[in-house]
């Protein structure tokens, strides 16, 4: 299996709900990485897991709460967003997590989220 | 922090050679060249990687010239399936200094009929 997947793929919320999106490897990674792309932009880093501890995280605002359960799992919990927090949020994983950054991440196709 | 531009977009022609060039002035000794490429409502996909001279594998070239403050990503053949969004990074080995991964803000490459 080498793929990331992500659920849901697309996500409505009101500005008061509270959801979580979900993402999943199977490939043995220990690094996973939650990025957040707004249209025409590059995906920018929110955080970094490596070996399931929080190793890097942006300066995230704290409405958007990163777990990793396992080695195999992200969730993204999201509380009281903004409609400017409407973007794609993209999952990747890369192999060894010791040095994540020049490894090749694999992505999974985002959960599109819309903030009313 | 090493800066990267790229043009905003390009034009092209089924089976033409279509190279990219990513400017990144200040790259630091460290730092690697990545490419990625993203189709629309996709995540984006690895390329290439490199750190000098030329790498090549079964998808394209990149050409990095020995001062490293440009690159060039080189496509050959390109077919409508190559429409897409192409991404250079920049960024260290290791995540330590406080330094991170650059993206740019991407070529979007239109292959025509």
């Amino acid at each position: 299996d080498t793929e990331v997947t992500q659920t849901p793929k697309h996500l409505v919320m009101g500005m008061t709900n509270k959801k979580s999106l979900k993402c999943e490897q199977h490939m043995g990674h220990r690094a996973m990485y939650w990025y957040k792309q707004k249209a025409k932009k590059p995906p920018e880093l929110m955080f970094v897991y490596s070996y399931e501890k929080l190793s890097i995280n942006e300066s995230v605002p704290s409405r958007f709460s990163p777990e990793c359960p396992n080695s195999s799992l992200l969730n993204l919990h999201l509380h009281a967003l903004q409609p400017e927090d409407s973007a794609l949020y993209l999952c990747a994983s890369s192999p060894r997590g010791r040095q994540p950054f020049q490894e090749t991440q694999y992505f999974g196709p985002g959960t599109r989220l819309l903030v009313l | 922090l090493a800066k990267t531009t790229q043009p905003i977009s390009m034009d092209s022609y089924e089976g033409q050679e279509v190279n990219i060039t990513c400017s990144h002035n200040n790259i630091a000794t460290n730092d690697y060249i990545t490419w990625y490429q993203q189709f629309p409502s996709q995540g984006p996909r690895f390329i290439i990687q490199g750190y000098k001279t030329k790498v090549t594998n079964e998808v394209a070239s990149l050409f990095i010239p020995a001062d490293r403050k440009s690159s060039t990503l080189s496509l050959p053949r390109v077919s409508l399936s190559d429409t897409a969004v192409y991404y250079c990074l920049v960024g260290p080995r290791n995540a330590g200094n406080n330094r991170k991964l650059i993206w740019g803000l991407g070529t979007s490459l239109a292959v025509n009929p």
